[in-house]
């Protein structure tokens, strides 16, 4: 089982450019959320996809979008990038409501 | 935002002694988990407690939870090295299945 599975590990991009990240969710689950964690801080919810739709959403701007494909896995857009984006991205998988989140290796994005 | 506070925000320690962190939050939960982070990548899932438990063990972890003052511990019993790490709780809320972190407790555990 190769567990959630994130890539790139690492994004330098330029101010006002977009990004996409990609995540693969654990075997067997069907819910992946998104969590930006600045330095020094607790991951932050961006939104969760289940059934290819997003069931919720934190307070992040329409610039971050995302997409949830039929095999689970999960796409985060970000356009016009700030440098107030640069953070970890952290995807999380899990099967059910109120369970253990599994957590992949995150993404570091830095904005220059 | 962040929904709970971790204390102490550092903590260091001998190895063989016990660590103790807390957590308070402020609204109703449906559960609380405690993560752990080595060198800021993925998060490690510790522990799970249920609002209607009241403590729960892990081979050295032992977690605590009071909801009537909205709050957990996580003990750590005989650390060691490789605990050093940085250590979030995290709740839900009924009616939904997102995790709210705290600003973490970072654990220094020297040899």
């Amino acid at each position: 089982d190769a567990g959630v599975t994130q890539s790139p590990t690492h994004l330098i991009k330029t101010r006002g450019q977009q990004v996409t990240l990609r995540c693969s969710p654990k075997s067997g689950h069907d819910t992946v959320s998104w969590y930006q964690q600045a330095l020094g801080q607790g991951p932050q919810f961006i939104f969760q996809y289940y059934e290819e739709e997003e069931r919720q959403r934190g307070n992040f701007p329409d610039r971050f979008s995302g997409h949830q494909f039929p095999n689970y896995s999960s796409e985060l857009n970000v356009n016009a990038l700030l440098l107030g984006d640069s953070a970890l991205y952290l995807c999380a998988s899990s099967w059910a409501r109120n369970t253990e989140a599994f957590f992949g290796q995150g993404t570091r994005l830095t904005v220059v | 935002s962040q929904q709970g506070e971790e204390d102490p925000q550092a903590l260091s320690i001998q190895e063989g002694e016990n660590a103790t962190m807390n957590c308070s939050y402020k609204t109703s939960i449906n559960n609380l988990q405690w993560y752990r982070q080595n060198s800021g990548r993925g998060l490690v899932h510790l522990i799970l407690i249920r609002s209607n438990e009241r403590e729960k063990h892990s081979g050295r972890l032992r977690v605590t939870l009071d909801t009537s003052k909205k709050s957990s511990s996580l003990l750590i019993t005989a650390s060691r090295a490789a605990d050093t790490a940085s250590y979030f709780c995290a709740t839900v809320h009924s009616g939904y299945s997102t995790l709210t972190f705290g600003k973490g407790t970072m654990l220094l555990v020297s040899p």
